[in-house]
């Protein structure tokens, strides 16, 4: 296991085209965050499962935008009719977390190195 | 709402002198804060949280709740330290992170 892979690496469509995108994440690894980046910002978070249900979803999230982790070990994340508006750095990241007793100890986020989409 | 600010986009230093990439976060609660590395064509990477209390690769973070501030300082910068660091907060309870928008650091040799 190398890490948390994403395919494609880079990504050219035209307006209003779908695109879906692939993350592995590493494999023992039990959440998985998708995130959104533009030039000259950080991370935006997208959206996280925690095994295969989808738990937490940004505002940021509009409807053309869907996740999905079905077997709760790879994730797809699709955008219908894609904008100009769309072309970003796409982000995946793994995390364990494990439950003691009542607490739920969350560990590090390993990121992969993204999908660079780009739309004419 | 939450928000990290980091208000330099660009930071440049000599290589032995002491470094602070400034970081502060608006969040009612009890955040948890980060920050996060990005070296020349590699990925995201942790370096450190501030429940950790740890030093990696000699940066130290102080979370300053009354000043809402978590500085990354280091006393000697070394040329390997140039990168992009990014600061970020998760808030409690919650699993979304919030990230600033980053800090360019170059070590001058």
């Amino acid at each position: 296991d190398t890490g948390v892979s994403q395919n494609p690496r880079h990504k050219i469509t035209k307006r209003g085209q779908n695109v879906t995108f692939r993350c592995d994440p590493i494999s023992e690894h039990n959440r998985l965050y998708w995130y959104r980046q533009t030039l000259g910002q950080g991370p935006e978070f997208l959206t996280y499962f925690q095994n295969e249900a989808q738990l937490e979803k940004s505002r940021l999230l509009s409807d053309r935008f869907s996740a999905e982790r079905p077997k709760g070990s790879f994730s797809t994340l699709e955008i219908q009719r894609t904008e100009q508006g769309d072309s970003a750095m796409y982000l995946c990241a793994s995390s364990l977390a494990r439950r003691t007793g009542t607490v739920l100890s969350s560990y590090e986020q390993y990121f992969g190195p993204g999908t660079r989409l780009t739309v004419t | 709402a939450q928000r990290v600010t980091q208000p330099e986009k660009l930071l440049s230093v000599f290589k032995g002198a002491p470094v602070e990439l400034k970081c502060n976060y608006s969040y009612s609660g009890s955040p948890e804060l980060f920050w996060y590395v990005q070296y020349s064509r590699q990925r995201l990477q942790l370096l450190l949280r501030h429940i950790s209390r740890e030093s990696i690769k000699g940066f130290t973070a102080d979370l300053n709740k009354g000043e809402t501030s978590f500085h990354l300082k280091k006393p000697f910068a070394q040329e390997e330290d140039s990168a992009m660091y990014y600061c970020a907060l998760r808030p409690y309870p919650g699993n979304q992170f919030y990230f600033g928008t980053g800090t360019s650091l170059t070590v001058i040799p």
